[in-house]
C-alpha cells in the first residue's frame, strides 16, 4: 500500500469544482512539500503542482493546492472534460530518505 | 528544449537481463539526479531510486535494493535501469524522471517491459 493515502477515486459535473485530498504522515507531508502530478490515459505523469500551491507554467488557474499539517489537497475548479485523469500527490519522506506518492485518484467528469 | 527519451518496449523471458534506458537532452544532464519510478499494470507510481549523472552515486527505495541497479554514463547523458534475472512480477511501466529541486519535473514517456514465459 502506498505511504500517503488518496481517495482512490472521484468525481463532479462539468463546470463543478472538486478536491483531492493526500494524507501523510510527519516524515513526509508534516516537514516536507507537496507535489501534485496529472497522469492523463496512456501517458506519463506530468507535474501539476509543486511546493504545495505553485503552478509550473502553462498550467491553468483551475488547479489549486493547499497543504495543512500532515494532509494536502488539490482543488480543481470550473471542471472539464479533459481532466479526467489520475492525480498523484507526492512529498520527501525522510525516513525512507526518498520520494513517497498516493495512491492516486482516478477523477472521472460525468 | 528539455526532454527524456527512453527505450524501446521490452518482452523477455522470466530469468533473462535487461537493461533499459533514458537520454537527457537539452540541459545540463550532470546537474540534476535522475529517478526511476515503476508502474505495475493498473496501479499507482513507485519511486525505485536515483541517480546523481554527475558521480553515479545513487539512492534506492528499500522495496527495490538488490533488486535493480540504475547507472548512468553521464558521456553520453544517459541514465540505465538494469536487471539481472527478471520475473514476472516485473512487467510493468517504466519511466525515468528528472529531479528538480524537490519535483518530478520532467518524465519520459515510459519504456513497457513485459516478462512472460
Amino acid at each position: 500500500h502506498s505511504v500517503l493515502t488518496q481517495p482512490p477515486s472521484a468525481s463532479g459535473t462539468p463546470g463543478q469544482r472538486v478536491t483531492i485530498s493526500c494524507s501523510g504522515s510527519s516524515s513526509n507531508i508534516g516537514s516536507n512539500t507537496v507535489n501534485w502530478y496529472q497522469q492523463l490515459p496512456g501517458t506519463a505523469p506530468k507535474l501539476l503542482i509543486y511546493t504545495n500551491n505553485q503552478r509550473p507554467s502553462g498550467v491553468p488557474d483551475r488547479f489549486s493546492g493547499s497543504k495543512s499539517g500532515t494532509s494536502a489537497s488539490l482543488a480543481i475548479s470550473g471542471l472539464q472534460s479533459e481532466d479526467e485523469a489520475d492525480y498523484y500527490c507526492a512529498a520527501w519522506d525522510d525516513s525512507l530518505n526518498g520520494p513517497v506518492f498516493g495512491g492516486g485518484t482516478d477523477l472521472t467528469v460525468l | 528544449e528539455v526532454q527524456l527519451v527512453q527505450s524501446g518496449a521490452e518482452v523477455k523471458k522470466p530469468g533473462e537481463s535487461l537493461r533499459i534506458s533514458c537520454k537527457g537532452s537539452g540541459y545540463s544532464f550532470a546537474t540534476y539526479w535522475i529517478s526511476w519510478v515503476r508502474q505495475l499494470p493498473g496501479k499507482g507510481l513507485e519511486w525505485m531510486g536515483r541517480i546523481d549523472p554527475s558521480d553515479s552515486h545513487t539512492n534506492y527505495s528499500p522495496s527495490f535494493q538488490g533488486h535493480v541497479t540504475i547507472s548512468a554514463d553521464k558521456s553520453i547523458t544517459t541514465a540505465y535501469l538494469q536487471w539481472s534475472s527478471l520475473k514476472a512480477s516485473d512487467t510493468a511501466m517504466y519511466y525515468c524522471a528528472r529531479r528538480n529541486d524537490g519535483t518530478f519535473d520532467y518524465w519520459g514517456r515510459g519504456t513497457l517491459v513485459t516478462v512472460s514465459s
